[in-house]
Parts: structure tokens; C-alpha cells; sequence
């Protein structure tokens, strides 16, 4: 089974409408982050957690919220979709060192 | 100007080349700086992991880091058709505390053909 979890993998919704993307990890790490990958543009983060009381703000959070529900599970919300939020996400994990991050297989976005 | 900077490609190259692909970086604060391989539709996947300046190798991968010159460089020998992917170099300040955010590249997306 694979480490790092994404659900769903594919989603297409309407504008206005509110969105939530899962994550969950098996790898036992404290800290967890959610990233949006556009082309030209990379890997941008959005969120990050370094433990269930610890939630950040990334470089790109307007639009998003996050809720760390426990130490395997961090969750994206779109409250109103829009269709700039049109993307590939990726969850991530590393541990207290931090210096490696293990991705998830991302979710497909596409708000119509 | 984005902090960590990278040409997107496409790069085609014939199988069994020398590959070299390139980032520049501004933020003299990045100590740590790693080489992501994205195969389609997947997540990325670490490939490569060097602290500071120097060289690392592994297997037909050399990562290389030059400080002075804000220069990293992934070297791949023998390339063959399954290294076909894009590949993001990534940069961070530290390894606790906030300093562990990644700052990616864009990634260049490498082709090897028979």
C-alpha cells in the first residue's frame, strides 16, 4: 500500500461550489503539507502542519483552508471554488528532520 | 523574480547521453537542496539530497551544489528511455522550525529516446 494517500484522485466541480481533498499517511510523520502544481508556475505551497495543533499559512492560502484531524490525516478545503483553482495537488509528509518530503499521487482539480 | 530558477525544456536527448540539467537559486539562506523526478501523473519522488556545497553521487546520478555561484546541477550518465520525466530541483533554509518549506523550480521536463 502506498505511504501517502490521496482521495479523490480526479474531481471536476462548478464554481461557487465547496470542495474538500483528503490526504492520509502511514509514514508515522508529524508533519504534513499541501501543495498546488500549475504549469510554468511548479510546486506552490499552500499549507503546511508541523503537528495537529500546528497549522501554517504557505506562500499561496487565499482561497484554502486546511484541518488536521490527526497525525495521518490533513485535509484541503476550496470553500467557494473558482476557476483559477483549476490544478494538480499534492499532499506531502516528512519527518521531525524535515528534510525529506514523500509526496501523494495528487488530485486532479478542474473547476468549471 | 522567482527564488529558485529553472529552465522548463523540453530537453530530448539520444539514449546513452550525458544529461545535465540546471537551476539557479537567490536566497543565499538555502542550505539544503534536493532533485525531484516526476514521472507523468505521478507525485514527485526525492532522487537526489546534498547539504551545502559539494558533489554526491549515486549510481548514475551526481548531484552538485555550488554556493558561491548559486548553482545546482543534476548530472545522469548513461541515460536511458525510463529517465524520461520532468525533473524539480528543490531548495530550503533549514531542517527545523519553518525553515523546512521546500522552494521548487519549475522543473525540465527531460525526454531519452532510443
Amino acid at each position: 500500500d502506498a505511504d501517502v494517500t490521496q482521495t479523490p484522485r480526479n474531481r471536476i466541480t462548478k464554481t461557487g461550489k465547496r470542495i474538500m481533498l483528503e490526504c492520509s499517511q502511514t509514514k508515522g510523520h508529524d508533519r504534513m503539507y499541501w501543495y498546488r502544481q500549475d504549469p510554468g508556475l511548479g510546486l506552490r505551497l499552500i499549507y503546511y502542519s508541523f503537528d495537529v495543533k500546528d497549522i501554517n499559512k504557505g506562500e499561496i492560502s487565499d482561497g484554502y483552508s486546511v484541518s488536521r484531524q490527526a497525525q495521518a490525516k490533513f485535509s484541503l478545503s476550496l470553500e467557494s471554488a473558482i476557476p483559477n483553482q483549476t490544478a494538480l495537488y499534492f499532499c506531502a509528509t516528512s519527518g521531525v528532520a524535515g528534510e525529506t518530503q514523500y509526496f501523494g499521487p495528487g488530485t486532479r482539480l478542474l473547476v468549471l | 523574480q522567482k527564488e529558485v530558477e529553472q529552465d522548463p525544456g523540453p530537453l530530448s536527448v539520444p539514449e546513452g547521453a550525458i544529461v545535465s540539467l540546471n537551476c539557479t537559486y537567490s536566497n543565499s539562506a538555502f542550505q539544503y537542496f534536493m532533485w525531484y523526478r516526476q514521472y507523468s501523473r505521478k507525485g514527485p519522488e526525492l532522487l537526489m539530497y546534498t547539504y551545502s556545497s559539494g558533489n554526491k553521487e549515486d549510481g548514475r546520478f551526481t548531484a552538485q551544489v555550488d554556493k558561491s555561484s548559486k548553482y545546482i546541477s543534476l548530472f545522469i550518465r548513461d541515460s536511458q528511455p525510463s529517465d524520461s520525466a520532468t525533473y524539480l530541483c528543490a531548495s530550503q533554509k533549514g531542517v527545523t522550525g519553518g525553515g523546512n518549506k521546500l522552494t521548487f523550480g519549475t522543473g525540465t521536463q527531460l525526454k531519452v529516446e532510443l
